[in-house]
């Protein structure tokens, strides 16, 4: 098993450039979650997923959208891109009330 | 709002050394909590979960302790070995919700 795979690794964009991030899982997991972590301010919340075709806000949710069409994947999207949005974005995905599981993270850097 | 605390925000021990890493949460009004570890430049690496009706757990080296009524959190880890150093992050999940809400960490270093 693969697990929970984010893709890129790596972007740099220009200040107003859009971009999608994708979170793939192999687990069956009916939950899914974006996060983003800054020095100094740790993991936070963007958006997470409780189910196919369902979307919720978390704790930092401006500027970002998402998308889950499929129960497998869970799309980030970033329609006009700012410096204040350079950060590493995490996906992770669980059962119900279970723990978390991680991806490897995408280090995205805005210009 | 729930605030999580970790104490030290890094620690350095030779090795062979047992140790614990602390965790405080401020609302004793949670569904569980979990320790990870995150090596530099990569994700989280889940090492343990505990229900809140849970005292600890265990897996290998590591033991994970919960008071949910002084709101703490500890992780023991036994004879500590190079390939230990990372940061622990402990998040809290709150009752009725989706967010883990993480401690800023604990970064770990032991020397050889």
């Amino acid at each position: 098993n693969a697990g929970v795979t984010q893709t890129p690794k790596f972007r740099v964009l220009k200040t107003g450039q859009s971009m999608t991030l994708l979170c793939a899982q192999d687990m069956n997991h009916e939950y899914m979650y974006w996060y983003r972590q800054d020095p100094g301010m740790g993991l936070r919340l963007i958006h997470y997923s409780v189910g196919e075709g369902t979307t919720a806000k978390g704790e930092v949710p401006d500027g970002y959208n998402v998308s889950r069409l499929k129960k497998q994947n869970f799309l980030l999207g970033l329609e006009s891109a700012a410096p204040s949005q350079t950060s590493v974005y995490f996906c992770a995905s669980s059962y119900p009330g279970n723990e978390q599981f991680f991806g490897p993270g995408t280090r995205l850097t805005v210009l | 709002k729930q605030e999580v605390t970790q104490i030290p925000a890094a620690l350095s021990v030779p090795e062979g050394e047992n140790l614990v890493l602390n965790c405080s949460f401020t609302d004793s009004a949670i569904y569980n909590l979990q320790w990870f570890r995150q090596d530099p430049g990569k994700g989280l690496t889940s090492l343990l979960l505990i229900q809140s009706s849970q005292r600890e757990q265990t897996s290998g080296r590591l033991n994970a302790s919960l008071d949910k009524s002084s709101g703490r959190s500890t992780l023991y880890i036994a004879a500590s070995q190079p390939g230990d150093s990372a940061t622990y992050l402990c998040a809290v999940r709150i009752q009725g919700a989706q967010k883990l809400v993480f401690g800023q960490g604990t970064r770990l270093t032991i020397n050889p």
